[in-house]
């Protein structure tokens, strides 16, 4: 069964620092990997994916993230952060074992930005 | 093309009603799953229709249920509504066309459901 863990539930960092959001993943086949965002009152939108080739993925809002399989991990940075970067976002994982889709989501992170 | 679309966005019941939640697909997409989503719970799946057929199922009791119709719009049913049943009921939609992996899942923006 696959299972994707987000290390920390809330994350502060101040307007135009290094954002790190940590996700790590567990699954008996590759993965494909999604970063998705919420804002409040909204459903979540899709920020980057990675299915297959290059391991580093550039997604919207000059977020991006780096499929390391050796870490089981597919962790979520921007160089900066701006003020409009406070939302929640999930990692999810997704495979295709039993003939079609199956995505598990994390449980989410929330990202709040510093003035 | 429109996006994924839920109605309503919001709803007020009281205990022991039943209440039912209807979601549109964005057009051509067969694949229609739910979320409850709760502050203290996270984001959890319900179940995934495809085809008119429940296809995947979470960890949630006989109360909730669902189904598709064959133009893929899918409606969710919680009968005998608890206090703890208030959430964000999320709904997203994928094509699943045949071959392809690791497809996005498009989500409308919730119904916000209050029980009291």
């Amino acid at each position: 069964a696959q299972s994707v863990t987000q290390l920390g539930s809330h994350v502060s960092v101040s307007e135009g620092a290094l954002v790190l959001l940590r996700c790590n993943y567990s699954s008996s086949v590759p993965p494909y990997l999604f970063w998705y965002v919420q804002y409040p009152n909204q459903g979540l939108q899709l920020l980057l994916k990675y299915t297959t080739g290059a391991t580093l993925v550039k997604g919207i809002n000059g977020f991006e993230a780096e499929f390391k399989k050796s870490e089981t991990s597919f962790h979520l940075t921007k160089p900066s952060a701006h003020m409009s970067d406070a939302a929640e976002y999930f990692c999810a994982v997704s495979d295709h074992s039993g003939g079609y889709q199956k995505v598990t989501f994390g449980t989410g992170t929330k990202l709040q930005v510093i003035p | 093309k429109a996006g994924v679309t839920q109605t309503p966005r919001y709803l007020i019941k009281t205990r022991g009603q039943q209440v039912t939640l209807s979601c549109s697909p964005i057009s051509g997409h067969r694949s229609v799953s739910w979320y409850q989503q709760t502050p203290g719970q996270g984001l959890q799946f319900l179940f995934e229709y495809f085809s008119e057929t429940q296809r995947n199922k979470g960890n949630f009791p006989g109360r909730f249920s669902g189904r598709q119709f064959s133009n893929s719009r899918s409606e969710m049913n919680v009968s005998t509504l608890e206090l703890g049943d208030s959430a964000l009921y999320l709904c997203a939609s994928n094509p699943d066309y045949p071959g392809t992996v690791g497809e996005t899942q498009y989500f409308g923006p919730g119904t916000r459901l209050l029980v009291l």
